[in-house]
This record gives structure tokens, C-alpha cells and sequence, in this order.
């Protein structure tokens, strides 16, 4: 069984530039959550998807946006990068929703924005 | 609105003692709570869930309660040993989309040998 997967590890972008993160969920499972953990707190929910569809959004701005794939797969899009978008992106794959399941959570992505 | 509250400060203990680690909500009633593990680095791993009809829950060395009329959950570390130092995560879901965990800033444990 083959876990959480996330690419790159760590990327650095400048101010205004576009940056696609991927997740590759753990096999067997159909949702997919997207966080963001700034240095010394905890992960911040973004969105959620279930089978293709977003279900669920954190308070983040629209420029903010992810797909999720036929697969499973997900990536996490983000325009019009701020410094403050500078973070650690973590992906996390479960088996449905609403039902308490744990969340399996991958490496994560470190996003430097200069 | 909802808001989750953990120990910011550093939990320093020696080794073979208990560790004890508090998670305070307050605003809503979760239908159930997890804990996660984190090491620096890397993300978070679960480790227990515990149901708002369950008063506390074991696993090895683990244990953890849930108090709906305190709206406060403890995660013990009993015979605790310098592997288990690292960050501790309380995650109730949102009231309002059970799949969203709203995460605790988290407290670091550091096990002294």
C-alpha cells in the first residue's frame, strides 16, 4: 500500500508568480484535503474534494483553487502569490467524509515566496 | 466561532514520566476529536479518535479523554520515552462539514533522558 505522495518538496516562487502543487492519495481512497501550516501553528484547512467535486472551503481567497482527478489525485493551485503565502502545503487522503475517519497526511510542500 | 486552544508553551518532562496534554474548544460541541503526531518537517500522523459518547480511549502507552461538559480533551503519554518528543495535534471537526479538522496550534512535548 503506497501512502500519501507530494510534489515538489520544496519549491521558491517570487511575489505575483503561479504555483501548482500535487498530492497523489493514499490507494483506496476518494477525498482529498488540502492545508496550510504556517511555521509554529497548526495546519489551516483550504478545501476538501470527494469524488471530483469540492466539498468544503476554509477562508481562503478564491485565488486559491484545486482539482481533484478520476484518479484520485489532486492538485492545489495558487495565483497571485502574497510573502504570506509562504508555508508548508500538506495534503491529506481519506476514505469518505463526515464519518470521523483519520486522515492520512503526506510530507508536504514547502512554498518560499520572495 | 469555533476556536481550539492547546498549551503554546513547551512541555518539557523527564523520561519515563507522564505526559499530560490539554486541547480546550469552545463555541460548539464536536461529535468526536482526533490527535495527530507531528515531527518537524513532516505531516502530521494520526494516532487516536475519540467519540463524544466515549469517555477515554487507550492505545500502548496512549490515552485520551473527552470531557463535553468541560469541552476539554486530554491526551496522556504514559512511561514516556525522548522518541515520543515532538508536536501533539488536537483536531476536532467543524461544526459545520465534518470532513474539515480544525487544527490546535499544537504543544511540543520534549522527553529528557
Amino acid at each position: 500500500e503506497t501512502g500519501v505522495t507530494q510534489s515538489p518538496t520544496h519549491l521558491i516562487k517570487t511575489r505575483g508568480q503561479q504555483v501548482t502543487l500535487r498530492c497523489s492519495s493514499q490507494s483506496g481512497h476518494n477525498t482529498v484535503s488540502w492545508y496550510q501550516q504556517a511555521l509554529g501553528q497548526g495546519p489551516q484547512f483550504i478545501f476538501q474534494y470527494y469524488r471530483e467535486e469540492e466539498n468544503g472551503r476554509g477562508n481562503f481567497p478564491p485565488r486559491f483553487s484545486g482539482l481533484q482527478f478520476p484518479n484520485y489525485s489532486s492538485e492545489l493551485n495558487v495565483n497571485a502569490l502574497e510573502l504570506d503565502d509562504s508555508a508548508l502545503y500538506l495534503c491529506a487522503s481519506s476514505f469518505s467524509y463526515g464519518r470521523g475517519g483519520e486522515q492520512f497526511f503526506g510530507p508536504g510542500t514547502r512554498l518560499t515566496v520572495l | 466561532s469555533q476556536k481550539i486552544e492547546q498549551n503554546s508553551e513547551a512541555l518539557n518532562i523527564q523520561e519515563g514520566k507522564t505526559a499530560t496534554l490539554t486541547c480546550n474548544y469552545t463555541n460548539y460541541s464536536p461529535a468526536y476529536l482526533q490527535w495527530y503526531r507531528q515531527d518537524p518537517g513532516r505531516g502530521p500522523v494520526f494516532l487516536l479518535l475519540i467519540r463524544e459518547n466515549e469517555k477515554e480511549k487507550r492505545k500502548e502507552r496512549l490515552k485520551v479523554t473527552f470531557d463535553t461538559t468541560l469541552k476539554q480533551s486530554l491526551f496522556h503519554i504514559t512511561a514516556s520515552q525522548p522518541a515520543d518528543s515532538a508536536t501533539y495535534l488536537c483536531a476536532p471537526p467543524s461544526s459545520s462539514n465534518t470532513g474539515k479538522l480544525i487544527f490546535g496550534q499544537g504543544t511540543t512535548l520534549q522527553v529528557k533522558p
